[in-house]
């Protein structure tokens, strides 16, 4: 069974620009989460999808936006970026419900 | 949502058993307790989950208490690898997961 796949792995962007990740769940996940991991503030909780809808939200800023597609695949959007947005993005899948969520390995972005 | 806390750091070494304690005070009725494991640059690997009393599995055991204000995630005989930070996650998931990480704990294992 494939894990949950995060591309691309590593990016570097400019600021004021824009960036998106794309994050695969793994097969017969409905529920995929987001989260920004910086050395000072940790783990942080960006969104959840469930089936095409978001259904969770952290506290971050209208910059940062996702969706789900019908495949359940995922995608999160960082618009006019700034140099504290360079962070490791990840994504997390699981059935919906209470139980174990699966991370990715992680897109990490840098902006310059 | 229940905060937890745990220590920044712990030392070990191989063959040892560690035990790593997290409070949660104000774990609610719902909520599952569940650790993670995370190597540098990866994303957070699930350990084990538990509501009451005692799980174990493969790789390691949670011990929670009655009143489920702590618990406590016991690794048999570390070895190297076991080098990481481990998380401490309460929260009830039945809507999705979106659980608040907090700093975790840095457990170092030496030769």
């Amino acid at each position: 069974k494939a894990g949950v796949t995060q591309t691309p792995r590593y990016l570097i962007k400019t600021r004021g620009q824009q960036v998106t990740l794309s994050c695969s769940p793994i097969s017969g996940h409905r529920s995929v989460s987001w989260y920004q991991q910086t050395p000072g503030q940790g783990l942080q909780f960006l969104f959840e999808y469930f089936s095409e809808t978001q259904r969770n939200k952290g506290n971050f800023p209208g910059r940062f936006s996702g969706r789900q597609f019908s495949n359940s695949r995922s995608e999160m959007n960082v618009s006019t970026l700034e140099l504290g947005d360079s962070a490791l993005y990840l994504c997390a899948s699981s059935l919906g419900d209470r139980g174990r969520a699966f991370f990715g390995q992680g897109t990490r972005l840098t902006v310059v | 949502l229940a905060k937890t806390t745990q220590p920044i750091s712990m030392d070990s070494y191989e063959g040892q058993e560690v035990n790593i304690t997290c409070s949660h005070n104000n774990i609610a009725t719902n909520d599952y307790i569940t650790w993670y494991q995370q190597f540098p640059s990866q994303g957070p690997r699930f350990i084990i989950q538990g509501y009451k009393t005692k799980v174990t599995n493969e790789v390691a055991s949670l011990f929670i208490p009655a009143d489920r204000k702590s618990s406590t995630l016991s690794l048999p005989r570390v070895s190297l690898s076991d080098t990481a930070v481990y998380y401490c996650l309460v929260g009830d998931d039945t809507g999705g997961f979106k659980t608040i990480f907090g700093a975790g704990t840095r457990l170092f294992v030496k030769a």
